[in-house]
């Protein structure tokens, strides 16, 4: 059966800190990828995916993240939080064969400003 | 573009009580899915549509739990009746095709 796994379920950073979260899937077949956020108060929304090519995936506000299909990894990095970056991480995946998204735990994020 | 629409944001029943959702998906999506969000845990699948049909409704508790989406547009999800452990955010997404969801801003429920 697939499964996402998130490492942490509470980290605390300090502003201009680096940001790794990490994400690990469990899922035979090809897979697609993604990194949702919820901003206090506000809806889940798209902050990167991953459906093939170059492996290290762009978002917006500066996260971007690494696909390492040998360690079944999808890991979100930023090099500098905010504190503005206080929110909620979920991780999600795709198998190929429903199209559904199977979701991890969640991992809250504070910044201390 | 408009985005997700769901009402009521919030609802507070009793055990036993019946309750209703709505959603209305972004224009033009043909994939409506809803989510059951219980706190601490990450969105689970109840049921997802592709235009007015279902695809996938296996993780819907069926004896009290219903949906649909008639036109292949708005949605609803009824409760009937109630349990405490129901109590979370039902979140409603739509797709225009398989990959990126979008969301709604949730309905909260509260069984007391």
């Amino acid at each position: 059966a697939q499964s996402v796994s998130q490492h942490n379920h509470h980290v605390i950073l300090s502003e201009a800190a680096s940001l790794e979260l990490g994400c690990n899937y469990s899922y035979g077949g090809t897979v697609n990828l993604f990194w949702y956020v919820q901003y206090p108060g506000q809806h889940l929304q798209l902050l990167l995916k991953y459906f093939s090519g170059d492996p290290l995936v762009k978002g917006i506000k500066g996260f971007e993240a690494e696909f390492i299909k040998s360690k079944f990894s999808f890991n979100l990095r930023k090099p500098s939080v905010q504190w503005s970056d206080t929110a909620e991480y979920f991780c999600a995946v795709m198998g190929d064969s429903n199209y559904q998204l199977i979701w991890g735990a969640g991992t809250k994020l504070i910044i201390k400003p | 573009e408009a985005g997700v629409a769901q009402s009521p944001r919030y609802k507070i029943i009793e055990k036993r009580q019946s309750v209703a959702f709505w959603c209305n998906p972004i224009s033009g999506h043909a994939t409506l899915y809803w989510y059951q969000q219980i706190l601490g845990q990450g969105p689970k699948l109840l049921i997802q549509f592709q235009n007015n049909g279902v695809v996938d409704d296996s993780q819907l508790p069926k004896d009290r739990f219903s949906a649909e989406r008639l036109k292949g547009v708005d949605s609803t999800l009824k409760i009937q009746p109630a349990k405490l452990e129901d109590s979370a955010v039902y979140l409603c997404a739509s797709s225009p095709s398989p990959g990126t969801q979008y969301f709604g801003p949730g309905t909260r429920l509260t069984v007391l």
